[in-house]
């Protein structure tokens, strides 16, 4: 099975731009592992925030874009504000297999 | 709006059952692809199971093949997952999930993912 990495903790400035990305052990990923992008904060269900690369729900802030980077899927987050302090999961899909989650980045806004 | 509210969860003895629900509103709940995602303590998230809207197709990841069963009863906008010989890894948080398959909506074997979670029901398996 695929591993997918994320880095495990990040922090940004109120108001700043962070960049999380998710990779795989596999190779690039491209748009074919169809990234998905999600939102828990702590003691909450997760959320889904980005799906297919780059695509927001109707719910999503337009403050958090998705994109494929260096051969990684990547969220950035542009004006970043104090409730976005959560942990982000990404999420890809393997043709042959079962979509597999990454571990998870902890962001900090402080 | 959508809504899906499990319980079922609880306090098992390694080699227990318990069986987990969802109820389901807000949304034509026989139109959609459900799943089971798991989440223990501390750790990241897991999908364990998907049932088709059909329930044609259910998929389970490996380590709870022939222990968990998916299924689900559209007369009563539910989803359950009937979890047997339960073991110590097998703690966690069960969330239930409607699936989405993107822009194009066509689930496959190997696409598949979620847009809207319940609250989780929790489960511990422990002597």
């Amino acid at each position: 099975q695929a591993v997918v990495t994320q880095e495990p903790s990040l922090t940004v400035s109120p108001g700043g731009t962070v960049t999380l990305t998710c990779g795989s052990s596999t190779g690039a990923v491209s748009s074919g592992h169809y990234p998905y992008w999600f939102q828990q904060k702590p003691g909450q269900a997760p959320r889904t925030l980005i799906y297919d690369t780059n695509n927001r729900h109707s719910w999503t802030p337009a403050r958090f874009s998705g994109s494929l980077l260096g051969g990684k899927a990547a969220l950035t987050l542009s004006g970043a504000q104090a409730e976005d302090e959560a942990a982000y999961f990404c999420l890809l899909s393997y043709i042959g297999a079962r979509p597999v989650f990454g571990g998870g980045t902890k962001l900090t806004v402080l | 709006q959508v809504q899906l509210v499990e319980s079922g969860g609880g306090v098992v003895q390694p080699g227990g059952s318990l069986r987990l629900s969802c109820v389901a509103s807000g949304f034509t709940f026989s139109n959609y692809g459900m799943l089971w995602v798991r989440q223990a303590p501390g750790k990241g998230l897991e999908w364990v199971t998907i049932i088709w809207y059909d329930g044609s197709r259910k998929y389970y990841v490996d380590s709870v093949e022939g222990r968990f069963t998916i299924s689900r009863d559209d007369s009563k906008n539910s989803l359950y997952l009937q979890m047997n010989s339960l073991r110590a890894e097998d703690t966690a948080i069960y969330y239930c999930a409607r699936a989405f398959c993107g822009s194009g909506g066509t689930c496959s074997s190997y696409y598949f993912a979620m847009d809207f979670w319940g609250q989780g029901t929790a489960v511990t398996v422990s002597s």
